[in-house]
């Protein structure tokens, strides 16, 4: 049972390059979530789904598209990277109740020069 | 909306002291408060929960917090801090009112635990 795991752990790109965040479950989650980590401000939730086919924008969605074509896989795309988009990329997923916790993947760390 | 205060960056604490983290929140509905912890290049960990019931919870790692509906608090407490619980701490609120249930952190508080 690996949980939540995210794909690459590590990734610079340079400004204008595009790339895809990967991220899988294997607790049969309904919900699955990408949020951004900068100092401090938390955690901001960029997109989510809930469910398989579904996704909606969460917080801050400007300059990212998510897609989740299987219910285990959520994919997170940045299209023309910027720099403001330097940051730590964590997927999470949960059940649909809401009393339910989140389980966190170990995060991306991203950086656009 | 929902939102969720944690009012201090940094809790300093002596080895085998107490701990606490505090945190208020605002939500419309009712709350389901939470509290998470992250080590260095990791994840957030899940803690523990209130949903309803006893105010004062219990969750891993001897941790524990107290729900307060009338402070709107849910201050994260250990009574006595280990070096290795040196690590940034989040609580987060969902309303349960709230349609698909979206969690709302605060902005973390980096406890450091010092031998």
């Amino acid at each position: 049972n690996a949980g939540v795991t995210q794909t690459p752990k590590f990734r610079v790109l340079k400004t204008g390059q595009s790339m895809t965040l990967l991220c899988a479950q294997d607790m049969n989650h309904e919900y699955m979530y990408w949020y951004r980590q900068d100092p401090g401000m938390g955690l901001r939730l960029i997109h989510y789904s809930v469910g398989e086919g579904t996704t909606a924008k969460g917080e801050v969605p400007d300059g990212y598209n998510v897609s989740r074509l299987k219910k285990q896989n959520f994919l997170l795309g940045l299209e023309s990277a910027a720099p403001s988009q330097t940051s730590v990329y964590f997927c999470a997923s949960s059940y649909r109740q809401h009393n339910s916790p989140l389980h966190f993947g170990n995060g991306t760390r991203l950086t656009v020069t | 909306a929902q939102s969720v205060a944690q009012p201090e960056d940094q809790v300093n604490v002596a080895e085998g002291n107490p701990l606490t983290v505090k945190c208020t929140y605002s939500v419309s509905g009712n709350p389901y408060l939470f509290w998470y912890v992250q080590y260095p290049n990791r994840g957030l960990q899940f803690l523990l929960k209130y949903i309803t019931g006893d105010n004062l919870v219990k969750g891993s790692y001897g941790f524990e917090a107290e729900f307060n509906k009338s402070q709107t608090s849910f201050h994260l407490k250990k009574p006595s801090a280990l070096v290795s619980d040196s690590a940034l701490y989040f609580c987060a609120v969902r309303d349960d009112g709230d349609s698909w249930g979206k969690l709302q952190f605060g902005a973390g508080t980096q406890v450091v635990v010092t031998p």
